[in-house]
């Protein structure tokens, strides 16, 4: 069964600093795996994915991740954070072969400070 | 413009009373999805379906129901017997882009039953 742990509920960052909120996955088969945003009341945006063809995956919004097969990581980072990057965020894996399911952390609320 | 739509964005109910969310999607995918969010649990799947007329069970399906008589729409039912129905609900869909399917938001519902 697939899994995904969500490191972090409330990591907070100062606006220009680093941004890494981590992500750590469990599944049988290769996975692919996603990074959704969410900000307050409103549905989840696709960040990005990765579906293997390349470990360090780009997104929107100035956001990466990569996809470390040894650690079973997929850590989401953002080199200089935003006021506008306060969102909770979730990491998501689907396993190859049970299309259409996606299993969610329970997700990290970014906020960042002046 | 494409996109899902969810209706209503607020819905009050009393204990007892079945109530209905709707889900209607314009962008010609063929899953669709029902998630439940409640604070720090992340998204759990309700129930999906990847062809009309067929759906299936996910994680927390009891005391939901829904139907999938068109492919742009998929409702669920929220009754009497789901013991705790104060959530915010979200509805998906997806189409296979390749082997991944990745998954569209709607704005959600967020159900108050008291």
């Amino acid at each position: 069964a697939q899994s995904v742990t969500q490191l972090g509920s409330h990591v907070s960052v100062s606006e220009g600093a680093l941004v890494l909120l981590r992500c750590n996955y469990s599944s049988s088969v290769p996975p692919y795996l996603f990074w959704y945003v969410q900000y307050p009341n409103q549905g989840l945006q696709l960040l990005l994915k990765y579906t293997s063809a390349a470990t360090l995956v780009k997104g929107i919004n100035g956001f990466e991740a990569e996809f470390k097969k040894s650690e079973t990581s997929f850590h989401l980072t953002k080199p200089s954070a935003h006021m506008s990057d306060a969102a909770e965020y979730f990491c998501a894996v689907s396993e190859t072969g049970t299309a259409s399911k996606l299993t969610f952390g329970t997700g990290t609320r970014l906020q960042v400070t002046l | 413009d494409g996109g899902i739509t969810q209706s209503p964005k607020y819905l009050f109910r009393k204990e007892g009373q079945n109530v209905t969310l709707s889900c209607e999607q314009n962008l010609n995918h063929d899953a669709m999805y029902w998630y439940r969010q409640d604070p720090g649990q992340g998204l759990r799947l309700i129930y999906y379906s990847q062809i009309v007329n067929d759906f299936q069970k996910g994680d927390i399906a009891e005391g939901y129901s829904v139907s999938r008589e068109k492919k742009e729409s998929f409702p669920l039912t929220v009754t009497s017997a789901q013991k705790n129905p104060t959530a915010f609900y979200l509805c998906a869909s997806s189409i296979s882009t390749g082997e991944v399917y990745e998954q569209y938001f709607g704005p959600g519902t967020r159900l108050t039953v008291t």
